[in-house]
């Protein structure tokens, strides 16, 4: 049984600070995918990630992964109010050819504080 | 506008109805999901179908039915052997079943009392 799991679960930051969220995951897995969700809202596409060493940016953040390894980063660069939310990564297990079946971690609560 | 529509947005039922959710796409995406949300926790899947007519369980299946007669929709069916139905329900499309991301609807919340 595929399983994921994000470390932190609740990360408070000043605005203008570093860090990154962790998603390590327990079986083989070459597709990756992280998902930002706002309060009581859906989630919403940040990156897919489909190789080993893919890395994609967009704005403040940045995903990379590494599937030797097992594990994909979510990268805060100068952190601002707008990115707090909750962010998930979901790993793509096959599933003995009946299809593309998303396992999620349990989430990273984001507050980003003035 | 391409993209998926789930109704109602919020949903209150009596424990021991059957409740049906709405999941309708215009995307032409072939698979179709239903995941399902407990505060805090992450998603977990219960039904998804990869073609017409045919659908697989998700981790989660027990006391849910779901049906694919047409592409475009995918209804969920909350059914009083469900224990706990109360959760943010989600539905989810891609364009197949195997190698593409997965794009979300906007999600019902269901109370039971």
């Amino acid at each position: 049984e595929l399983k994921v799991e994000q470390n932190p679960l609740f990360l408070s930051m000043q605005e203008g600070k570093n860090y990154t969220i962790y998603c390590n995951y327990s079986t083989t897995s070459d597709r990756l995918y992280w998902y930002r969700q706002d309060p009581g809202k859906s989630l919403e596409s940040l990156f897919v990630l489909l190789s080993n060493g893919a890395v994609k940016q967009e704005g403040r953040l940045m995903a990379s992964l590494d599937t030797k390894a097992r594990l994909s980063t979510l990268h805060i660069t100068a952190a601002v109010h707008d990115l707090s939310a909750t962010y998930f990564c979901a790993v793509d297990a096959p599933n003995n050819n009946a299809g593309n079946m998303l396992t999620f971690g349990g989430g990273t609560r984001l507050m980003v504080k003035p | 506008d391409g993209g998926i529509t789930q109704s109602p947005k919020y949903l209150f039922r009596k424990e021991g109805q059957n409740v049906t959710l709405s999941c309708e796409q215009n995307l032409n995406h072939d698979a179709m999901y239903w995941y399902r949300q407990d505060p805090g926790q992450g998603l977990r899947l219960i039904y998804y179908s990869q073609i017409v007519n045919d659908f697989q369980k998700g981790d989660i299946a027990e006391g849910y039915s779901v049906s694919r007669e047409k592409k475009e929709s995918f209804p969920l069916t909350v059914t009083s052997a469900q224990k706990n139905p109360t959760a943010f329900y989600l539905c989810a499309s891609s364009i197949d079943g195997f190698t593409y991301e997965q794009y979300f609807g906007p999600g019902t919340r269901l109370t039971v009392t």
